[in-house]
This record gives structure tokens, sequence and C-alpha cells, in this order.
């Protein structure tokens, strides 16, 4: 299995400003994937992370507000931008091995203000 | 397009009693289905999976579920809660073996003393 950190596990920001969360990766993993939960909510994916080039988003989500970056097998980031109470949510990073499986990193509980 | 519904939102047992979180399914292909739990202000954790192979499956914690494609359903249960049961659960669908999973809108499991 492998075990995924992220950082910073918590943040509270001002409206108008952004904020990278990294997630970091024990073992080298074919895909990454970035998750928001709203509070109360389940989980939305917002994109897969692609390493060596630009990541995948789902419908309702854009580059311009949710950039991404995977530059290795390892590590991704994901930068909220321009941000409104309205992206209030926990952003969680999961990465897929080849065992059918996903495994998730603790979450980062954003509050815009 | 794929998608997974589960049936109550709430579900209260006794300690000691029977679990069961209700989970339908909808895909064209033949889905890979997964339960994951999610304990207070912490990531996700994988209860278990169903890749096509036996369709009882057993989980970690004395969880399992079993796959019905005639019902189209991949129900999960537990012979006898505990207090620690109490959590977020969550039913999620994949069509591939890393590709992107659809999430229910989650169970909420209480367990009373």
């Amino acid at each position: 299995s492998a075990v995924i950190s992220q950082k910073p596990s918590r943040d509270i920001c001002q409206r108008g400003t952004s904020l990278t969360i990294q997630c970091q990766v024990d073992s080298q993993v074919t895909m990454m994937f970035w998750y928001r939960q709203q509070p109360g909510q389940s989980l939305t994916l917002i994109a897969t992370a692609n390493q060596g080039s630009e990541a995948t988003y789902e419908s309702g989500f854009v580059i311009d507000k949710f950039p991404i970056s995977r530059p290795n097998l390892t590590f991704s980031t994901l930068t909220v931008s321009n941000m409104s109470p309205e992206d209030s949510s926990i952003y969680l990073c999961s990465a897929g091995d080849s065992t059918y499986e996903q495994y998730f990193g603790p979450g980062t509980r954003l509050t815009v203000t | 397009a794929q998608s997974v519904t589960q049936l109550g939102s709430h579900v209260s047992v006794s300690e000691g009693a029977l679990v069961l979180l209700r989970c339908n399914y909808s895909s064209s292909v033949p889905p890979y289905l997964f339960w994951y739990v999610q304990y207070p202000n912490q990531g996700l954790q994988l209860l278990l999976k169903y890749t096509s192979a036996a369709t009882l499956v057993k989980g970690i914690n004395g969880f399992e579920a079993e796959f019905k494609k005639s019902e189209t359903s991949f129900h999960l249960t537990k012979p006898s809660a505990h207090m620690s049961d109490a959590a977020e659960y969550f039913c999620a669908v994949s069509e591939g073996a890393t590709d992107k999973l659809i999430f229910g809108t989650g169970t909420r499991l209480q367990v009373f003393p």
C-alpha cells in the first residue's frame, strides 16, 4: 500500500488569495487524483494529475481556478486560485496503483474568510 | 455514465446489532466497486473492493460486501456493530484499474450502546 501525506493539513485564507496544497506519495504510482469534499458532502473529482502532461479536469473545474502540477511519479500540487468562501472545503489527494485501489491522503481543510 | 446510489444518509444501530449499508450502482461495463470509511477529521480508508473475482468480498474490521449483478447492488454488512464503527461510509464505482472513482453521497453510521 501507499502512504500519502498532504501539506498543509488546514489553513484559513482570505478571499482573493491563492493556496497551494502539496501531496507526497511514499512510492511511485501511475495516477494521482485531486478531490473536493464540501462540508457534509461526498467527494467530487476535480482532476487527474498526469505526470509529464497537463491535468485532465472534470466538468465544472477549470485550470485557471485549480492549476495542478505533477513533476514526477510521487508528487503533485493543487492550487486553489482567487479564493472565495465557496471554496471552503476539504481537498483530498489520492494515488492509484495497479491493484485496483486508490489510497487517500488525510486531506487539507481550507476555510476562506 | 457510471453512478452509485446509497440509500439512507443516516443509519443507527445498537452495539452488537447487524450493520447493513446499501449501495446500488449503474454501469455500462463490468464495474469495480469499493467501500471506503471516513472517520471524523480523517481521510478515506479502503474497507474492501470488488474487481470481478469472488462475489462475496471480505474486508477489514469484520466488514463484507456481496456483489449482486442481477440487483446491481453491493451492500456492506457487518454481523455485530462496535462503537468504533461509527463513521461515514462511501460506496464508489470505477471503470478500470486506476480510473477515476465516482462516489455515492455517503451514509453516516451511528452506533448506540
